[in-house]
C-alpha cells in the first residue's frame, strides 16, 4: 500500500497560468478530500467527493478552483489563472468513510511567481 | 454544524515536562476524534483516535487522549516530552456513518532544552 499518492511534489507557476494538481487515493478508499494549508489559514477544507460524486465544495474558492473525480482511483484540483495568494501546500487525503480516519498524501507545493 | 476549536495556537514545554494540548469540539451526536501530527517537512500522521468506548485512548510515542463528553472536549496529554514531538497537532472530529472530517487550525508544540 503505497498510500495517497499526490503529484507533483512541487509546482511553480506564473501569475495567470493553469495549475493542475494530482491525487491517487488509497485503493478502495470511498472518501476523497482536498485540503490547502498555509502558514497564516492553518488546515483549510476545500472540497470532498463520496463514491467519486462531489458531496461538499464549501471551501472551494468559487471562480477559479474546481476538483473533479473521473474515477475511483484518481482527482484533480484545477486552478486557474493563479494569483500569488494560492501558493501554499495543497493536501489529498482518503478515508473508508463512515468518520474512520483519514490518510493523507505529502502534499503538492504551488508557488505562484 | 461540527466544528473543532483548539485554543492554543502555539505551546511551548521543557524537555521532559508534561504536555496538555486543548481540543473543544462542537458536534450534536456521537463523535469520533482524532489527534494527527504534522513533524516538520512531513504529512499528516494519525496520532490515536477515539471511537465510542473507553473514554481515554492511547496513541502512539507515549501520547493518550480523554474524550469528555460533558466538556465537548478531546485533550491530547503526554507525561514527557522529548524533542522530536517538536511538531503541529491537529484535533478532528467526524461522526459515525458520516464522511466529512473536520479539522482545528492546529498547535504548533515547541520543545525547549
Amino acid at each position: 500500500n503505497a498510500g495517497v499518492i499526490q503529484t507533483p511534489r512541487h509546482k511553480v507557476t506564473g501569475k495567470g497560468q493553469e495549475a493542475t494538481l494530482w491525487c491517487e487515493p488509497i485503493s478502495g478508499h470511498s472518501a476523497v478530500f482536498w485540503y490547502r494549508q498555509t502558514i497564516v489559514q492553518g488546515l483549510e477544507f476545500l472540497t470532498y467527493f463520496r463514491n467519486q460524486a462531489p458531496i461538499d465544495d464549501s471551501g472551494m474558492p468559487k471562480e477559479r478552483f474546481s476538483a473533479q473525480m473521473p474515477n475511483q482511483s484518481h482527482s484533480t484540483l484545477k486552478i486557474q489563472s493563479t494569483q500569488p495568494q494560492d501558493s501554499a501546500v495543497y493536501l489529498c487525503a482518503s478515508s473508508l468513510g463512515g468518520g474512520t480516519e483519514v490518510f493523507f498524501g505529502k502534499g503538492t507545493r504551488l508557488t505562484v511567481v | 454544524a461540527q466544528s473543532v476549536t483548539q485554543p492554543d495556537a502555539r505551546v511551548t514545554v521543557s524537555e521532559g515536562a508534561s504536555l496538555q494540548l486543548r481540543c473543544k469540539y462542537s458536534y450534536f451526536g456521537t463523535p469520533y476524534l482524532f489527534w494527527y501530527v504534522q513533524y516538520p517537512r512531513q504529512g499528516l500522521q494519525l496520532l490515536l483516535k477515539y471511537y465510542p468506548g473507553d473514554p481515554v485512548v492511547q496513541g502512539v510515542n507515549g501520547f493518550e487522549a480523554e474524550f469528555s463528553k460533558s466538556n465537548s472536549s478531546f485533550h491530547l496529554r503526554k507525561a514527557s516530552v522529548h524533542w522530536s514531538d517538536w511538531a503541529v497537532y491537529f484535533c478532528a472530529v467526524s461522526r459515525t456513518g458520516g464522511y466529512k472530517v473536520v479539522f482545528g487550525s492546529g498547535t504548533r508544540l515547541l520543545v525547549s532544552p
